[in-house]
């Protein structure tokens, strides 16, 4: 089956535009997790729903950071007015429940320039 | 707070060695411990996830063990081949915040030469 999804693949933006990074869950999936990487660190957590609640939005480095998932499936991670620290590989994970396996996908490379 | 430690941060042996990988954590109320492997450019692969309740987990030439009490997790590899360079992460919940709030270590970068 198709695992976890992830559009675009590969993002530059300009600074202060908006982006918006779209996650598709492995089918069933009830939860689904956000998370940044920095290069040679592992991913860090920003945010995580159970079917379309957010449950924990502690990671989210600030207000200009927001994540939605209306149907409790496709999940958007937005940013707005970008700045270029906030320049990192974004990475979506999902799995049946919020203490099973995670299952990542392939992540989007944001540049903000 | 959950810290994870992962030493070595980088490691290099000749193919066909048994190697370890190690991973430390603060805080021993786990209910789980997952190891992943990243490769250049790519995501994240599972590789094996030991519940609170296992002390190992097998799968192929891998073999993770746990022992919550002193906070460490290995990862055995067995036989090394060149195919099994790239990054090993550990993660294991962050138990004073939501459940579901994984805390990855850094990594081992595993370099296996031909």
């Amino acid at each position: 089956g198709a695992g976890v999804s992830q559009s675009p693949r590969y993002k530059v933006t300009k600074r202060g535009q908006d982006v918006a990074l779209r996650c598709d869950p492995i089918s069933g999936h009830v939860s689904l997790y956000w998370y940044r990487q920095a290069l040679g660190q592992g991913p860090e957590f920003l945010t995580y729903f159970n079917y379309e609640a957010q449950q924990d939005k502690s990671g989210l480095p600030n207000d200009r950071f927001s994540a939605e998932r209306p149907e409790g499936s496709i999940s958007t991670l937005t940013i707005q007015r970008t700045e270029q620290r906030d320049s990192a590989m974004y990475r979506c994970a999902s799995s049946l429940g919020s203490m099973n396996e995670q299952f990542f996908g392939p992540g989007t490379r944001l540049t903000v320039l | 707070k959950q810290e994870v430690t992962q030493i070595p941060a980088a490691l290099s042996v000749p193919e066909g060695e048994n190697l370890v990988l190690n991973c430390s954590f603060t805080d021993s109320a786990i209910y789980n411990l997952q190891w992943f492997r990243q490769d250049p450019g790519k995501g994240l692969t599972s590789l094996l996830l030991i519940q609170s309740s296992q002390r190992e987990q097998t799968s192929g030439r891998l073999n993770a063990s746990l022992d919550k009490s002193s906070g460490r997790s290995t990862l055995y590899i067995a036989a090394s081949q060149p195919g099994d360079s790239a990054t090993y992460l550990c993660a294991v919940p962050d138990v004073d915040s939501s459940a579901s709030k994984i805390i990855f270590g850094s990594g081992t970068r595993l370099s296996i030469r031909p």
